[in-house]
């Protein structure tokens, strides 16, 4: 079971904003800061927002992201088909000493 | 561009060892720190090993202490893992990453290979 919770799936229809939220504690994404990360299918990870809520160049501006307390949610707004992969959130835990991720979200494009 | 391509993995026996390999090209390679992450089979990402880019600074997580050797050979642009005492939970696809970020709480990954899959099974 990962420190950071997810839910295992999310779902939209092209056009749709979407939301995948990311919860964690005082240790974690209260203290530091959180990570975004998309894995198209059979691919390597991909940074995707870095520093709560930056978007690295070449990531489109449909995807923010957003921190409060020990919750995170990333956004995707004008939802395509080409944005159907895993999403999965992190952050550095103070109490574990070591960068922790979530289980990840699988997200469907309807 | 930024290439990180692992290899090493395979198939090993409980208790053997493996030594995995990622070749980086496309960046100073000695500029940078990098990390190990890991993926079981349908499982969430795991933070193996961070090293600094001089390898004066390692970390690893608590799963692999002891067991994992993470290592770095700037001159060849190249950075090693070496598993030894290996269980059945350490299967999965093993990345590469380049690590950003000045200090431990500010890590992140913004590159990463395409990974190599170790199993291990008697």
């Amino acid at each position: 079971q990962s420190v950071l919770t997810q839910p295992p799936s999310a779902s939209g229809t092209p056009g749709q904003r979407v939301t995948i939220s990311c919860s964690g504690s005082n240790s974690n994404i209260g203290s530091n800061y959180v990570y975004w990360y998309q894995q198209l299918p059979g691919t390597a990870p991909k940074l995707l927002i870095y520093r709560n809520n930056q978007r690295p160049s070449g990531v489109p501006d449909r995807f923010s992201g957003s921190k409060s307390g020990t919750s995170a949610s990333l956004a995707i707004s004008g939802l395509r088909s080409e944005d159907e992969a895993d999403y999965s959130c992190a952050a550095w835990d103070d109490s574990l000493s070591g960068v922790i991720f979530g289980g990840g979200t699988k997200l469907t494009v309807l | 561009q930024v290439q990180l391509v692992e290899s090493g993995g395979g198939l090993v026996k409980p208790g053997g060892s493996l030594r995995l390999s990622c070749a980086a090209s496309g960046f100073t390679f000695s500029d940078y720190y990098m990390s190990w992450i890991r993926q079981a089979p349908g499982k969430g990402l795991e933070w193996v090993s961070y090293i600094s880019n001089s390898g004066s600074t390692i970390y690893y997580a608590d799963s692999v202490k002891g067991r994992f050797t993470i290592s770095r050979d700037n001159a060849k642009n190249s950075l090693y893992l070496q598993m030894n005492s290996l269980r059945a939970e350490d299967t999965a696809v093993y990345y590469c990453a380049r690590t950003l970020g000045r200090i431990s709480s500010s890590w992140y990954f913004d590159y990463w290979g395409q990974g190599t899959l170790v199993t291990v099974s008697s």
